[in-house]
């Protein structure tokens, strides 16, 4: 039959804006998060980590903030660029230490940075 | 370092065929895993691969499968091709065990199946 495509949330910025992405996840045994970005024709470029025994991690433009409590992710990006434009995908290891590899991930959020 | 190098990189295959992908992983890395990407499941994991063994599949039938060669590369094999398995398949290299369990993945740039 015809499949669905999944229907992607939508971020619209200007450039020079900051942006913020949301995530929820799903398992409470989740002990590792990951932001990803995916440009057009290319494949999932990681962009920062945290783990689960922390609730903030800075990187270069970007920060990861974690609330373990009510299970929600999210990504910032300050200044954002036309560069930025992306699907970006938060994704969890809840596998423990049985996996360095496997990852459940989110369904992506477009980000749209307009010059 | 050269990054994670898949081939093909696009390839039309017909229903009831069989495809196999190949993965070859930064140098170095010696986990790979797989994942298929489609618009309407998103990025689900397929299997993982460390010193030649399987650790973890995921929820996919047997007609997909894998194996990793002595020197980390990887192919999986997709037999009896349908409609839906049409999707970007990715593989993902990472160091292996680093004590915590948990590795930054970096992906390759996909091979783009399409079944007709």
């Amino acid at each position: 039959g015809e499949s669905v495509g999944l229907h992607l949330p939508t971020l619209s910025v200007q450039e020079g804006d900051n942006s913020i992405i949301n995530c929820a996840y799903s398992n409470s045994a989740s002990d590792y998060f990951i932001w990803y970005k995916q440009e057009s024709g290319k494949g999932p470029q990681f962009i920062i980590d945290i783990r689960s025994n922390m609730d903030k991690r800075q990187g270069q433009r970007v920060t990861v903030l974690l609330n373990k409590t009510v299970k929600h992710l999210s990504l910032q990006i300050a200044a954002t660029q036309p560069g930025d434009s992306a699907v970006y995908f938060c994704a969890e290891n809840n596998a423990g230490g049985t996996s360095y590899g496997k990852l459940t991930f989110g369904q992506g959020t477009i980000l749209t940075v307009h010059p | 370092k050269a990054g994670v190098t898949q081939t093909p990189r696009y390839l039309i295959k017909t229903r009831g065929q069989q495809v196999t992908l190949s993965c070859s992983p930064i140098s170095g890395h010696r986990s790979v895993s797989w994942y298929q990407q489609t618009p309407g499941q998103g990025l689900q994991f397929l299997f993982e691969y460390f010193s030649e063994t399987q650790r973890n599949k995921g929820n996919f039938p047997g007609r997909f499968s894998g194996r990793q060669f002595s020197n980390s590369r990887s192919e999986m094999n997709v037999s009896t091709l349908e409609l839906g398995d049409s999707a970007l398949y990715l593989c993902a290299s990472s160091l292996g065990p680093q004590g915590s369990g948990a590795n930054v993945l970096t992906f390759g740039a996909g091979s783009r199946l399409t079944v007709l």
